[in-house]
């Protein structure tokens, strides 16, 4: 069965660094997406992305984040000088066009000291 | 803008039990679809079960099945012979028409014991 593959599985970042996170998402989807989820929290939305531009975004994707495709495959997440509060899994998620159910990614958790 | 709720943070069930775990949502939309994920202690979030709001019967997989009653914007989940593998927090979302993004509940954190 496709899966979407998140790297690395886990990073531990100094504070003020930037951090890339990568995510391959399944082949033929069209449409993908960064969640975050703050230890013994809930989910949260961050972005979505299609035909190579973002179609949405929350509050919490400020001007520290970013997003890209670089090339046909990957699909990354920019978090530039990070802070102790962006320490959670991160999650990386894609679907076709028209499907409404998402495929997630095993995720990264990402520690910021 | 849409809300999920699950007023249930910890649930627990015995093996071979059946247990429900509740969910109530509030939208103003006609068209938009219901999901149960799981996220396991490796962290994964795993679909588990999903209702096309413009569908009456109820969806089943297996051993999960739901309760979704539109007009009350209520969407539980029903675990039938509980299997310690289903020990996990257990997630509702919404999800409008189109590519729109999911929204979360908070969870329930199910343990099952032996």
């Amino acid at each position: 069965e496709p899966e979407v593959t998140q790297t690395p599985s886990h990073q531990v970042t100094q504070m003020g660094q930037e951090v890339i996170l990568r995510c391959v998402p399944i082949s033929n989807h069209l449409y993908f997406y960064w969640y975050r989820q703050i230890l013994g929290q809930k989910v949260e939305f961050l972005v979505s992305f299609y035909n190579n531009e973002i179609s949405e975004k929350s509050e919490i994707f400020d001007d520290q984040f970013s997003v890209e495709r670089p090339d046909g495959s990957n699909f990354t997440l920019k978090i530039r000088s990070t802070k102790l509060e962006d320490s959670a899994m991160y999650f990386c998620a894609s679907s076709e066009w028209g499907q409404y159910g998402y495929t997630f990614g095993s995720g990264t958790r990402l520690t910021v000291v | 803008a849409q809300t999920v709720t699950q007023s249930q943070p910890e649930m627990s069930v015995q093996e071979a039990e059946t247990v429900t775990l509740s969910c109530t949502y509030d939208t103003s939309e006609s068209d938009y679809y219901l999901f149960w994920y799981k996220q396991p202690p490796s962290r994964q979030m795993i679909l588990v079960i999903r209702q096309e709001a413009y569908k009456q019967q109820n969806a089943t997989e297996n051993r999960f099945s739901v309760n979704f009653q539109k007009a009350a914007k209520s969407f539980s989940l029903k675990i039938s012979d509980s299997q310690l593998g289903d020990a996990a927090m257990y997630f509702c979302a919404y999800r409008n028409s189109g590519n729109t993004p999911l929204v979360f509940g908070k969870g329930t954190r199910l343990s099952v014991i032996a």
